[in-house]
């Protein structure tokens, strides 16, 4: 079964630093792998995904990502946060179903 | 000019009552859902319509009952609604169904408290 474990439930960084949020995934075949951001009191916005070709993968708003099938992973990297990032962050696989991980909620110090 | 758009944003009742809330595409899109959010965050789909045909149910009670008018309009029933509905409700659309890796649309969600 397709399953999807963030193991961060919170992060805190300060910002201007850079940021990684894990994600690692269960999935029986070439997965579908998403990030999505949610902001407070927003719905999910799509920040990128992969599905094939390119491992790295670049997204809205300064984010990428690197798919790693050998670690199962699918990491959400960005060089220097900014405020503005200070959201809740949801790693997804899936292809004909959608499995979301718990979340990760990002804090940004000033 | 909003994409995905869900009515009410916010809703408070009685436990037992009876509600509905109403979602609306204006993406074209062929699929919509229903997902629902608890209070840790954690997000699983309830339901799923294709071109108003239920593709997609989860494990969900039968008090829930999505409608579908046409492909623009995915509508959620709750009867006698119970203190664990509590919830943030989310619908979304995509193109076409979940496959090789469809974007889904989300609404900005519908928070219900169930007193």
């Amino acid at each position: 079964a397709q399953s999807v474990t963030q193991p961060d439930i919170h992060i805190t960084v300060s910002e201007g630093a850079s940021l990684e949020l894990r994600c690692n995934y269960s999935y029986g075949a070439t997965p579908y792998l998403f990030w999505y951001v949610q902001s407070p009191g927003q719905g999910l916005q799509l920040l990128l995904k992969y599905f094939s070709g390119d491992t790295l993968v670049q997204g809205i708003k300064g984010f990428e990502a690197e798919f790693k099938r050998s670690q199962s992973s699918f990491n959400l990297r960005k060089p220097s946060v900014h405020w503005s990032d200070a959201a809740e962050y949801f790693c997804a696989v899936g292809a004909t179903d959608m499995r979301f991980g718990a979340g990760t909620r990002l804090t940004v110090k000033p | 000019d909003t994409a995905v758009s869900q009515t009410p944003k916010y809703l408070v009742t009685q436990m037992g009552n009876d509600k509905s809330i109403k979602c609306e595409q204006n993406l074209g899109h062929d699929t919509m859902y229903w997902y629902k959010q608890d209070s840790k965050k954690f997000l699983k789909i309830m339901f799923s319509y294709n071109n108003k045909e239920l593709i997609i149910n989860e494990t969900v009670p039968n008090r829930f009952s999505p409608k579908s008018p046409d492909k623009a309009h995915l509508n959620l029933h709750i009867n006698s609604l119970e203190l664990g509905d509590s919830a943030v409700y989310f619908c979304a659309s995509s193109q076409k169904r979940l496959t090789f890796g469809e974007t889904q649309y989300f609404g900005p969600g519908t928070r219900l408290l169930v007193l």
